[in-house]
């Protein structure tokens, strides 16, 4: 079963402007992961955030995780058209061999 | 050069077809990965490998082998293809570390008629 959840499925926002997604899950995890996917492709990982950390940063992105909540946020700062793209969290467990589990994804649209 | 290649990147094929896909790595990767993504329904996990000697079910093998060949390479086969496996099929690989950060290859659009 899908063990993220994004949440908003789609946001279209103007370039310039921040977009803030966010992802629940269930379980005890080890590490949680952003990838972007732009249409029709692969996924690219973006930034990895261990379970001991609450925020990170990588340029334009922030993550912030909420362990007592079971939640994190992905904002993408100052948005460009090139961030026009599908982003998914992913969870790896604390327990089992590690795999990813991988939410249903955001659309995100940055009108230029 | 790309470090995950799939080949094909696009296949139409027909009911009860066999059909196999083929993922190759230069980034020396222990683990592979199988999934495949359909509108709505994110990526799920077909089968998955950490050394060529293991290989494990995932979320939805029913209908699916796999042959991991080599460290490098690791191949999906649709037995007897079906309308509902189509989808977009992404390779994927790891290091054998707690992270699991992967790394995707560019996809392979399965057409079944």
């Amino acid at each position: 079963s899908q063990q993220g959840e994004e949440d908003p499925q789609a946001l279209s926002i103007q370039e310039g402007e921040n977009a803030t997604m966010n992802c629940s899950y269930k379980t005890s995890i080890n590490n949680l992961q952003w990838y972007r996917q732009n249409s029709g492709r692969g996924l690219v990982h973006l930034i990895l955030i261990r379970s001991n950390e609450r925020e990170k940063h990588s340029g334009r992105l922030r993550v912030t995780l909420d362990t007592s909540k079971k939640s994190s946020s992905l904002l993408i700062t100052a948005s460009r058209a090139a961030d026009t793209a599908s982003y998914f969290c992913a969870t790896v467990l604390n327990y089992g061999n590690n795999r990813l589990a991988f939410g249903k994804g955001n659309q995100v649209v940055v009108i230029p | 050069d790309a470090d995950v290649t799939q080949t094909p990147r696009n296949r139409i094929t027909k009911t009860g077809k066999r059909i196999m896909l083929e993922c190759s790595q230069t980034k020396g990767h222990d683990r592979m990965y199988w999934y495949r993504q359909d509108p709505g329904l994110g990526l799920r996990l077909i089968y998955y490998s950490f050394d060529v000697k293991d290989i494990n079910k995932g979320e939805i093998s029913d209908g699916y082998s796999v042959s991991r060949q080599a460290q490098a390479k690791f191949s999906l086969s649709l037995e007897s293809a079906i309308p509902n496996q189509t989808a977009l099929y992404f390779c994927a690989t790891s290091r054998g570390n707690s992270y699991n950060e992967q790394f995707f290859g560019p996809g392979t659009r399965l057409t079944v008629l």
